[in-house]
């Protein structure tokens, strides 16, 4: 099956640094990766979705010059929280797929949990 | 506005079947899936939804009315391991997936 990896799997940083966490497709390339962000005991929230060789499209709410996300190849993307703060604080997952239309499921990566002290 | 409704939480006996509810309102349709989340882990895919009926997968099943805005998944045999939460989400006509809040599933011995 399809293999997304993300790294790191957790970071601890100081406030006001930035952390940059990667989302890979391993065994297929992927048109459009997903990025969410989820707080304990509440659901997956998009942040933003990106396709390869293009801006990404962030959802309302979410800085776009906080949350830079490069998506430089079919199997790689970036997400790099800049200038973190305590409220930052989450689990980071992303997501990929090939193409949007039919039972294409997204594949999730294992996820990262940012903790910004 | 888009919107998709289960239960937060519902609770179960090993070995028993339980079914999870969801309805939605979503600006176009192009499937319904069903993931399994497990607490500090990602999501996992379980089952996909375009066609009114029942599509079976060993032990659990999904069921999709698209004129009455309605799915469930349905958990036979109930093992600790299903412990979970179970996300319903909706692919709208832009092809974006919409998703649910997600039901706590707790399973007791």
């Amino acid at each position: 099956g399809a293999v997304v990896s993300q790294h790191p799997s957790w970071v601890i940083c100081k406030s006001g640094t930035s952390v940059k966490i990667e989302c890979r497709s391993l065994d297929f390339q992927a048109t459009t990766m997903f990025w969410y962000r989820q707080f304990p005991k509440q659901s997956l929230m998009l942040m933003a979705t990106s396709n390869e060789g293009s801006k990404a499209t962030y959802e309302q709410g979410v800085e776009k010059d906080k949350f830079l996300i490069n998506h430089a190849s079919l199997t790689l993307s970036t997400l790099t929280v800049t200038s973190a703060h305590p409220e930052d604080s989450s689990f980071y997952i992303c997501s990929a797929v090939v193409g949007l239309a039919g039972p294409n499921e997204q594949f999730f990566g294992p996820g990262t949990r940012l903790t910004v002290l | 506005g888009q919107n998709i409704d289960q239960p937060t939480e519902m609770t179960a006996t090993e070995g028993a079947i339980v079914q999870i509810n969801c309805t939605y309102q979503t600006s176009g349709f192009n499937g319904l899936f069903w993931y399994q989340q497990h607490a500090g882990e990602a999501p996992t895919f379980l089952s996909y939804n375009v066609l009114d009926g029942l599509e079976e997968k060993g032990r659990f099943s999904s069921f999709l009315s698209r004129s009455k805005g309605y799915s469930y998944l349905l958990l036979k045999e109930l093992q600790m391991k299903d412990s979970a939460s179970y996300l319903c989400a909706v692919k709208d006509s832009n092809y974006q997936l919409i998703w649910g809040a997600g039901t706590k599933l707790i399973i007791k011995p």
